[in-house]
């Protein structure tokens, strides 16, 4: 019965090739988010989805595309994986309208670039 | 200019100290305002909402000062188990927000 849920945990593959990573809330949230947390530990939004509509789209390299099917499921893919994008990405979900609504967080993918 | 701003630490205190943490934010607009904590390797988890009049959680107590722009952090009685990187986190304006996160305090509670 986890909230939020990110597959895989863990990622390690090589420069260039292409990877998803999926998350899905159950929590009934209509909003979620991507966030990519560096090696210096900075937690930075890259992307938000409302009820499947892109809201936020931080400056973010276009070889990442965030794929909402549904309110319940926002997916990352990436192309072309670059050494900087070594990192840890956390999904999140939210209830949109409620100001006080704090954000649950999945457990993260860790994703290394060989 | 960061839109958060967060003495990055470690803060190294005794157990059974009070330590504060303060946070700075740029944008006046900013609306909502938590504290988060992340442990090592692990994912955010919300620790409190941060009010204007100021609000307490057991040994916890956040405090918001608009005019100045900063929240504070006060933990008092520290234990080993509050050991954690804490977020100051704002939502900025009022349309479709997004956290954004300050580069986290280190706290180490040492016996």
């Amino acid at each position: 019965d986890t909230a939020v849920s990110q597959t895989p945990k863990y990622l390690v593959t090589q420069m260039g090739n292409d990877k998803s990573i999926k998350c899905e809330q159950n929590l009934g949230h209509d909003t979620m988010y991507w966030y990519k947390q560096d090696s210096k530990k900075f937690l930075k939004i890259m992307f938000s989805y409302n009820n499947k509509e892109l809201i936020i789209n931080e400056t973010v390299p276009n070889r990442f595309s965030p794929k909402s099917p549904d309110k319940a499921h926002l997916n990352l893919h990436i192309n072309s994986l670059e050494l900087g994008d070594s990192a840890v990405y956390f999904c999140a979900s939210s209830k949109e309208g409620d100001r006080s609504s704090p954000q649950h967080f999945g457990d993260g993918t860790r994703l290394s670039i060989l | 200019r960061k839109e958060v701003e967060q003495d990055p630490g470690p803060f190294n205190v005794p157990e059974g100290a009070t330590v504060a943490f303060n946070c700075t934010y740029s944008n006046s607009a900013s609306q909502s305002f938590f504290w988060y904590r992340q442990d090592c390797r692990k994912e955010p988890k919300l620790l409190m909402s941060v009010y204007s009049s100021g609000n307490e959680d057991g040994r916890f107590t956040a405090q918001l000062n608009r005019a100045s722009q900063y929240i504070s952090l006060l933990i008092r009685d520290s234990k080993l188990s509050d050991s954690a990187t804490y977020l100051c986190v704002v939502i900025r304006g009022t349309g479709r927000r997004a956290l954004t996160f300050g580069s986290g305090t280190r706290l180490q509670v040492q016996p």
